[in-house]
């Protein structure tokens, strides 16, 4: 069964620090990937999603991922975080009708 | 956008009483939904795919005979938690895809049960 790590559990940065949380998933077959973003209190929401193309891709509010093959990993990025990013981030994967999330991160930011 | 519902958003229930958790996709037909569980500081866990005329499959480790789940239109799935314990008590949350593709999976607002 396929398998999504998120290896940082909990990460605290500084406003205007720049972020990056790993993901890293287990499949060897096609995979369509996303990051959902929980902010307190709402539901999840899509940030981004990777089908096929161009392996940097660009989603909302200035994240980024960028797809890596050969490191089954799909690392999210933001170069200046603020106060509002702070949430709970999930990686999910997608592999014919399964979907598999990560453990999530906690992003914490400090104004 | 899509929007997928919840109902109720919050229950409190006696133990051995049973619960039924609503999800509708409110202006697409879903012929498949999600039924996830969200534990604390945890990932949120599969426990079943609801597939609209046909039995739910339901994931390794889910007591089927538990959580019933019924897709009984395109638009509405039911979980419900039967003989519900403290230990059911949790953050239930369906989704499903949008337009009958992955390109976009809607989620719900999620239901939070405790067990008394």
């Amino acid at each position: 069964a396929q398998s999504v790590s998120q290896h940082n559990h909990h990460v605290i940065l500084s406003e205007a620090a720049s972020l990056e949380l790993g993901c890293n998933y287990s499949y060897g077959g096609t995979v369509n990937l996303f990051w959902y973003v929980q902010y307190p209190g709402q539901h999840l929401q899509l940030l981004l999603k990777y089908f096929s193309g161009d392996p940097l891709v660009k989603g909302i509010k200035g994240f980024e991922a960028e797809f890596i093959k050969s490191k089954f990993s799909f690392n999210l990025r933001k170069p200046s975080v603020q106060w509002s990013d702070t949430a709970e981030y999930f990686c999910a994967v997608n592999a014919g009708n399964d979907m598999r999330f990560g453990a999530g991160t906690r992003l914490t930011v400090k104004p | 956008g899509a929007v997928v519902s919840q109902h109720p958003s919050r229950v409190i229930c006696k133990s051995g009483t049973s619960v039924k958790i609503e999800c509708r996709s409110l202006d697409f037909q879903a012929t498949t939904m999600f039924w996830y569980r969200q534990f604390p500081k945890k990932s949120l866990m599969l426990m079943a795919t609801s597939n609209e005329g046909s039995k739910a499959t339901y994931e390794q480790g889910v007591e089927k005979d538990k959580f019933l789940i019924n897709h009984a239109s395109l638009t509405l799935s039911t979980l419900t938690v039967t003989s519900a314990h403290p230990e059911d008590s949790s953050f239930y949350i369906c989704s499903a895809p949008g337009s009958g593709t992955w390109e976009t999976q809607y989620f719900g607002p999620g239901t939070r049960l405790l067990v008394l």
